[in-house]
């Protein structure tokens, strides 16, 4: 079965701490995007990603094909920063799977 | 601006009212989807389609109808709702039709209750 997890489901961290969340999926994939969800609900997309590397401002996002894991960072967290984090996978097609997300809290 | 856009953003429906929440994006994109986000379920995919005329079924398509007559619309029937169809519902769209698809645009969202 095609499968996205996430970890950790929860993370609160201090402002300026540097963050890590992990997305793990079950079987090969074409792309892997990350997203990003406020409070209020609107999702904005962050990265998409097939191999490597890639940053855009204080975010870096990386992918390791095959140990089938991608990690979104966060450099000098900041409390606008706290949102729920989502990873989703294309399983080499064009549907999408989608993992429960992240819930991160940047406290001042 | 580059968007899309989703309406209506609010509905409460009783059970057996059809309805169609409707979407719309002017970036001449190939791809688009339709999404449902439960509390303890997340985002799963319900429909998308990879241009016109071209749809396919999602993980959660049951109970739901769409269609693609042109590119920049992608409406979402509800034949006959049930209270399991309350949820948040996206719409997304993105450049390319073959995956990867490129980056998603999302709508606002549209908050469905139906009792």
């Amino acid at each position: 079965k095609n499968e996205v997890e996430q970890s950790p489901q929860n993370l609160t961290a201090q402002e300026g701490e540097f963050i890590t969340i992990n997305c793990s999926y079950s079987v090969g994939i074409s792309a892997l995007h990350w997203l990003q969800q406020h409070p209020g609900g609107g999702i904005v997309s962050l990265f998409m990603l097939s191999s490597g590397k890639k940053k855009h401002g204080r975010l870096i996002a990386t992918i390791n094909i095959q140990e089938k894991h991608s990690s979104l960072h966060i450099t000098a967290s900041h409390p606008r920063d706290s949102a729920v984090y989502i990873c989703a996978v294309h399983f080499g097609n064009e549907k999408l799977t989608f993992g429960t997300g992240t819930r991160l809290t940047i406290i001042p | 601006e580059a968007q899309v856009t989703q309406n209506p953003r609010y509905l409460i429906t009783v059970t057996g009212k059809k309805l169609t929440v409707t979407c719309s994006q002017n970036m001449n994109h190939e791809y688009m989807s339709w999404y449902r986000q439960d509390p303890g379920l997340g985002l799963r995919q319900i429909y998308y389609s990879m241009n016109v005329e071209v749809t396919d079924k999602g993980d959660v398509p049951e109970g739901y109808k769409v269609s693609r007559k042109e590119k920049r619309n992608f409406p979402l029937i509800l034949e006959s709702p049930s209270p399991n169809q309350t949820s948040l519902y996206f719409c997304a769209s993105s450049l390319l039709s073959r995956a990867p698809t490129g980056e998603l645009f999302f709508g606002e969202g549209s908050r469905l209750t139906v009792l």
